[in-house]
């Protein structure tokens, strides 16, 4: 199985400031035929289920605020949010779909500092 | 508007069977695989398997194979994630989740059900 790990496991931002998150990949999640990045990121707040955020690693779910945005290529990607609101208190997961199992990151908390 | 409906919380006993069901409407429940995901207490996103409502062909996790059993039934636009014999260790909260493209592909998850909290405690 990939195995995806994230950094830091928490991180607290004041709001207003910029919150980034590091995901990498065991192997390259990266397909070469189509050169397209299979790895997604989800938001989940307490209390409630995963939401899609970003696909392919930086193409943003319809409805999601511009401010978080994707990006990074092949076993290293990150997950920003330009300005950190309030309602972004979350833990944000990575997940790759190269290979199956889809296999999860660990997990990064992010708190208001 | 599309939404994946999940069963309500379950107590059992160590040794017991259980099936809970997740129920798409708002699409085509056909054209899009369902997956089952764990997250134990506290705990990160474990993919389990997923079905193809179309012909019910399954994919399990290693993780998981043998230990689950995962249906459908189209006709009433219901999936199911189902185990014969509960452990302690399968008490965690199951969810649901609709992959986001039409017939298959990728395991992108767009419509997530609310969770089922399942508590096994003898």
């Amino acid at each position: 199985d990939i195995v995806m790990t994230q950094s830091p496991d928490s991180l607290a931002v004041s709001l207003g400031e910029r919150a980034t998150i590091n995901c990498k990949s065991s192997q390259t999640i990266l397909y070469s035929s189509n050169n397209k990045n299979f790895l997604a990121w989800y938001q989940q707040k307490p209390g409630q289920p995963p939401k899609l955020l970003i696909y392919w690693a930086s193409t943003r779910e319809s409805g999601v605020p511009d401010r978080f945005s994707g990006g990074g290529s092949g076993t290293d990607f990150t997950l920003t949010i330009s300005a950190l609101q309030a309602e972004d208190v979350a833990v944000y997961y990575c997940q790759q779909y190269h290979t199956t199992p889809p296999t999860f990151g660990g997990g990064t908390k992010v708190e208001i500092k | 508007e599309v939404q994946v409906v999940q069963s309500g919380a379950e107590v059992k006993k160590p040794g017991e069977s259980l099936r809970i069901s997740c129920k798409g409407s708002g699409y085509i429940f056909t054209n899009y695989w369902i997956s089952w995901v764990r997250q134990m207490p506290g705990k990160g996103l474990e993919w389990m398997g997923r079905v193809d409502p179309r012909d019910s062909y399954t994919y399990y996790s290693p993780s998981f194979q043998g230990h689950v059993t995962i249906t459908t039934d189209k006709s009433i636009r219901t999936a199911y994630l189902q185990w014969s014999s509960l452990q302690a260790s399968d008490t965690a909260i199951y969810y649901c989740a609709r992959h986001s493209d039409a017939d298959g592909g990728y395991d992108i998850f767009d419509n997530w059900g609310r969770g089922t909290l399942v508590t096994v405690s003898s």
